[in-house]
């Protein structure tokens, strides 16, 4: 079946620091990759998608090429603000059938000033 | 507001009770989810419904069952809640198309 692994966390960077969170799955066909981002005490909210491989999808300063080669979805930022802080899930929908997104296990971001 | 309203977001039961959590959207979207958060397992699927005919189970549904009473509204029951039911329940709407979910703030349900 389909699969997201995603490194574990947390991740505890300075501010300004340049982060990646990996990403890599496990999906027939082309499925469609996504980030979400859930902040302290809220729902999930997408950051960014990509729907065809060597897309890359960017939001807010962060990005993720979709890598049909690797499987892979990373997620870069080039300088980490405290406001960055939070949980980041990656996430698959395959392209065939009536699916709902599968989703990773997440990665907790801690960013110090 | 909110566009979609989980309600009621904090709840604690005891074992053998019946809890119904309620969502509903004003996004008009057709399809409607309920997914499930525990630490270090992300977010797992447990139903989901494609338009108000059509309900399809997740991969975790066992002790849940669920009931869309119109298009704006998505309601999940434990019938006899169980402690390792304890966990943060997300609903979450889409439109057909790119996949892109909405979600809402969660309901925190714990069974003692």
């Amino acid at each position: 079946g389909d699969s997201v692994t995603q490194m574990e966390g947390p991740v505890t960077l300075s501010e300004e620091a340049f982060l990646t969170i990996n990403c890599t799955y496990t999906a027939t066909g082309y499925p469609s990759l996504f980030w979400y981002v859930q902040y302290p005490g809220e729902g999930l909210q997408l950051l960014l998608k990509a729907t065809k491989a060597d897309d890359k999808g960017s939001n807010k300063g962060f990005e993720a090429t979709y890598r049909k080669e690797t499987t892979s979805f990373h997620l870069e930022k080039g300088s980490v603000q405290v406001s960055d802080s939070a949980v980041y899930f990656c996430a698959l929908r395959r392209d065939t059938g009536r699916r709902a997104l599968t989703f990773g296990s997440g990665t907790r971001l801690q960013v110090q000033p | 507001d909110a566009d979609v309203t989980q309600t009621p977001r904090n709840r604690i039961t005891k074992t053998g009770k019946r809890i119904m959590l309620e969502c509903s959207q004003t996004k008009g979207h057709d399809r409607m989810y309920w997914y499930r958060q525990d630490p270090g397992l992300g977010l797992r699927l447990i139903y989901y419904s494609f338009d108000v005919k059509d309900i399809n189970k997740g991969e975790i549904s066992d002790g849940y069952s669920v009931s869309r009473q119109a298009q704006a509204k998505f309601s999940l029951s434990l019938e006899s809640a169980i402690p390792n039911q304890t966990a943060l329940y997300f609903c979450a709407t889409s439109d057909i198309g790119p996949g892109e979910l909405f979600f809402g703030e969660g309901s925190r349900l714990t069974v003692l």
